[in-house]
């Protein structure tokens, strides 16, 4: 099975800050990463696909990179709406997995 | 609008079993694959089982193989998760969430409570 690692598990930041999370997997699975974002009591979200690749409605801040075993979520300037849980997933081959979660909090 | 309502959630007794639905609307439920994902409470996401838009193919995690099985009916909009010998770490929030590799979009939940 794929393991997913991501940092920092929590991360404090302020409204206008860039921030940005990292997610490293055990293998190599190209750009089959996903990332989602939860707030509390919520379902998740689909923020990026494809490591880059912006979901329909999700805002310009929101950008990905990366590829093979190394990516990043990157939110360019914070905003109050952005303070939640966001989550790496791997989609490369069953079974998916998922990161260990980053809250970015105030 | 998609929608997906996830139902049969509850409190079981270890050893038991408990059937959760999930039921879809605003899309064309057959032309989908289907997933179920966890999350204990406090903890993060789990991947749990998936199902093919033809039904023919299923995948488990590796905690839930063997006591879960995922099923759809397609006449009825449906998705299912029949879980067996059930765990004090099968607790938790069950989402469905739609996709054959992305999930979205996702259930509200349903919560199921493994305790004597």
């Amino acid at each position: 099975d794929i393991q997913m690692t991501q940092s920092p598990s929590t991360l404090s930041a302020s409204v206008g800050d860039r921030v940005t999370i990292t997610c490293r997997t055990s293998q190599g699975i190209g750009t089959w990463l996903a990332w989602y974002q939860q707030k509390p009591g919520k379902a998740p979200k689909l923020l990026l696909y494809g490591a880059s690749s912006l979901d329909t409605g999700v805002p310009s801040r929101f950008s990905g990179s990366g590829s093979g075993t190394e990516f990043t979520l990157t939110i360019s300037s914070l905003q109050p709406d952005d303070f939640a849980t966001y989550y790496c997933q791997h989609y490369h081959s069953y079974p998916w997995t998922f990161g260990q979660g980053t809250k970015v909090a105030i | 609008e998609v929608q997906l309502v996830e139902s049969g959630g509850g409190l079981v007794k270890p050893g038991g079993s408990l059937r959760l639905s999930c039921a879809a609307s605003g899309f064309t439920f057959s032309s989908y694959g289907m997933n179920w994902v966890r999350q204990a409470p406090g903890k993060g996401l789990e991947w749990v089982a998936a199902i093919s838009s033809s039904g023919t193919y299923t995948y488990y995690a590796d905690s839930v193989k063997g006591r879960f099985t995922v099923s759809r009916d397609d006449a009825k909009s449906s998705l299912y998760l029949q879980m067996n010998s059930l765990r004090g770490e099968d607790t938790a929030v069950y989402f469905c969430a739609r996709g054959h590799q992305l999930l979205q979009p996702w259930g509200q939940g349903t919560l199921v409570t493994v305790s004597s």
